[in-house]
């Protein structure tokens, strides 16, 4: 069964600075990761995806990279402000059955003003 | 663009009652997926259906059973509520063999209270 698992489950910045949130996987023979962002009891906005024979994939300030041999997905923040303060939770499917998503624990940011 | 809808937004249930909860998915998609939030939880998968038939099954109660009609829309039936089936149910949608990415939209969710 694949686990997916993301640390620090909780993470406090300043704003403005850079921050690295981190995911792995025990299967590695997945077919997509995607990174979402959960705002308190709300619902799941799709940040970036990327297919398993991609290295990484860029949307603004995010960069999210891939290293699927080591089981590990790095979601890059970059000049971190108020507004990102979420829970950032990170998915992945495998190469065979239906699709469906495995989820992180999540990390959850605050960006201190 | 269409996204995928889901209704009710907020549903209070007694226990030991039935709740019935819709998705709508986005429009050619082919794949509808459920999963269970807890409180403080992580998203679990709990059923998917590809073309109207049964895809896959994750952690789905006995009690809850769900299909996908011919329109693609999709429900989620809960019988014999528990307090413990008070979570945010998250519907998605994708487009599984015409979009390489395979990519799930997801839905807002419905709120489910049990009391």
């Amino acid at each position: 069964k694949q686990e997916v698992t993301q640390i620090p489950a909780a993470l406090s910045v300043p704003e403005g600075e850079n921050l690295v949130l981190n995911c792995s996987f025990t299967d590695s023979a997945i077919y997509n990761l995607q990174w979402f962002r959960q705002d308190p009891g709300k619902g799941l906005t799709s940040l970036l995806l990327i297919q398993s024979s991609q290295r990484e994939q860029t949307s603004g300030r995010l960069n999210a990279s891939l290293d699927k041999s080591s089981g590990r997905s790095t979601l890059y923040i970059a000049a971190s402000q108020p507004g990102d303060s979420a829970t950032y939770l990170c998915a992945v499917s495998l190469q065979t059955g239906a699709n469906n998503l495995f989820f992180g624990t999540g990390t959850r940011l605050t960006v201190i003003p | 663009a269409a996204g995928v809808i889901q209704s009710p937004r907020h549903l209070i249930k007694e226990k030991r009652e039935t709740a019935t909860l819709k998705c709508y998915p986005i429009p050619r998609h082919d794949t509808v997926y459920w999963y269970q939030q807890g409180p403080g939880q992580d998203p679990q998968f709990l059923i998917s259906f590809y073309e109207k038939m049964q895809s896959d099954k994750g952690s789905i109660p006995d009690r809850f059973s769900a299909q996908q009609f011919s329109d693609y829309h999709s429900e989620l039936n809960m019988s014999s509520l528990e307090l413990g089936d008070s979570a945010l149910y998250f519907c998605a949608s994708s487009a599984k063999y015409r979009d390489p990415t395979r990519e799930q939209y997801f839905g807002p969710g419905t709120r489910l209270t049990v009391t």
